[in-house]
């Protein structure tokens, strides 16, 4: 199994729908990440965690909210879902402590927002 | 702003060729960075992390360095092979946050 799961792999949904991606991981990180990738723009950080009571905002959070269910659970979600949410989104674990950490990241969740 | 780039965006080589992937970075106050992997379908795979103190990290025929003072670093692969075909992503972390670059766009021709 997987170090870091992601459902859904795949999901093509409309606009103002709510989505919902799950992460699980099975690493015991306490430091648990939502990234976006689109073509060109690299890897942006939507929201982190570093505990399960802790939750941070990253650079393009707007529209975007998070709930950390557990160690192991990071969901991210989509209230209203607009197409410019058209992305794959990346889950990431890593350890505690700046200086050396080396991600984790699961396999991602292709979203298509029509 | 912290700004990463990579350069080239794409580059194709046939095979047995030795290539450098390169990364710039704005801001030199930087903990680590890293060079990742990615495959069509597939997450990223961690590659090589370079602390901020060091020069280079080497991993078979991966080498990567890391010149702070210029802001630069190089993926260097030696003796190119199909299999590593991929997108390259450089990645430098500042305190808490990781930013990443675009990425390399790798084709190694048979």
């Amino acid at each position: 199994d997987a170090d870091v799961t992601q459902t859904p792999r795949n999901r093509i949904t409309k606009t103002g729908k709510r989505i919902m991606l799950e992460c699980s991981q099975t690493k015991g990180h306490d430091r648990m990440y939502w990234y976006r990738q689109d073509p060109g723009l690299g890897l942006r950080l939507i929201y982190y965690s570093f505990d399960v009571k802790d939750i941070n905002k990253g650079e393009i959070s707007d529209g975007y909210s998070v709930s950390r269910q557990a160690q192991a659970k990071f969901s991210l979600s989509l209230e209203s879902a607009i197409p410019n949410q058209t992305a794959l989104y990346f889950c990431a674990t890593s350890g505690a402590g700046t200086g050396a950490n080396v991600l984790t990241f699961g396999a991602g969740s292709r979203l298509t927002v029509l | 702003k912290q700004e990463v780039t990579q350069i080239p965006a794409a580059l194709s080589v046939p095979e047995g060729e030795n290539l450098v992937l390169n990364c710039s970075f704005t801001d030199s106050a930087i903990y680590n960075l890293q060079w990742f992997r990615q495959d069509p379908g597939k997450g990223l795979t961690s590659l090589l992390l370079i602390q901020s103190s060091q020069r280079e990290q080497t991993s078979g025929r991966l080498n990567a360095s890391l010149d702070k003072s210029s802001g630069r670093s190089t993926l260097y692969i030696a003796a190119s092979q199909p299999g590593d075909s991929a997108t390259y992503l450089c990645a430098v972390e500042y305190g808490n946050k990781l930013v990443f670059g675009a990425g390399t766009i790798l084709r190694v021709k048979s």
